[in-house]
């Protein structure tokens, strides 16, 4: 049982260059997050999805972009990195949101440095 | 806009001494609770959750916490902390999206 699997967990790009990370879940969950987390300010949300096909802002979400074709899967892309995107990259997923009792399974996370 | 608040950065204490880290949110409805651990280089553990009930709620490894409603608090507790336990905890609070603190950092001297 994988729970929630997050690629690549250490990267290193290039100012300008282009990445996808990718978060796949086995649990059947409708509801997934990407956060970023950075010393300091906790974790912050970028982009989340409450179900395949859909997607929508959280808190961050400068910079990137994100899509759900796949229920199971859920991509972030940097299309341009900056220095700033340096980050670690969490992935969450959820059974359903808006407080019907259920909590967030999250990945191991993805270290990515921008130069 | 909804928030959480951890009153601490960085904790330091001995071994076997108390421990009480703070959080407050701001949700003013029903609300779903709890506190995260990350240990050094490693992901995010849940300790414990309150959803609903007995607002005294026992996680893993010794820890507790208490719903106080009409504070807005939820702080974590544990009677006597060890070495093993220093590495950074999160609240978070939901309904919606999970919303997080920004974490307090608790070092354990031997």
């Amino acid at each position: 049982n994988a729970g929630v699997t997050q690629t690549p967990k250490f990267r290193v790009l290039k100012t300008g260059q282009s990445m996808t990370l990718l978060c796949a879940q086995d649990m059947n969950h409708e509801y997934m997050y990407w956060y970023r987390q950075d010393p300091g300010m906790g974790l912050r949300l970028i982009h989340y999805s409450v179900g395949e096909g859909t997607t929508a802002k959280g808190e961050v979400p400068d910079g990137y972009n994100v899509s759900r074709l796949k229920k199971q899967n859920f991509l972030l892309g940097l299309e341009s990195a900056a220095p700033s995107q340096t980050s670690v990259y969490f992935c969450a997923s959820s059974p359903t949101t808006g407080g019907v009792n259920t909590e967030a399974f999250f990945g191991q996370g993805t270290r990515l440095t921008v130069v | 806009a909804q928030s959480v608040s951890q009153h601490n950065h960085h904790v330091i204490l001995s071994e076997a001494a108390s421990l009480e880290l703070g959080c407050n949110y701001s949700y003013g409805g029903t609300v779903n609770l709890f506190w995260y651990v990350q240990y050094p280089g490693q992901h995010l553990q849940l300790l414990l959750k309150y959803f609903s009930g007995d607002p005294l709620v026992k996680g893993i490894k010794g820890f507790e916490a208490e719903f106080i409603k009409s504070k807005f608090s939820f702080n974590l507790r544990k009677p006597s902390v060890q070495w093993s336990d220093t590495a950074e905890y999160f609240c978070a609070a939901r309904p919606g999206n999970l919303i997080f603190g920004k974490g307090t950092k608790l070092s354990v001297k031997p």
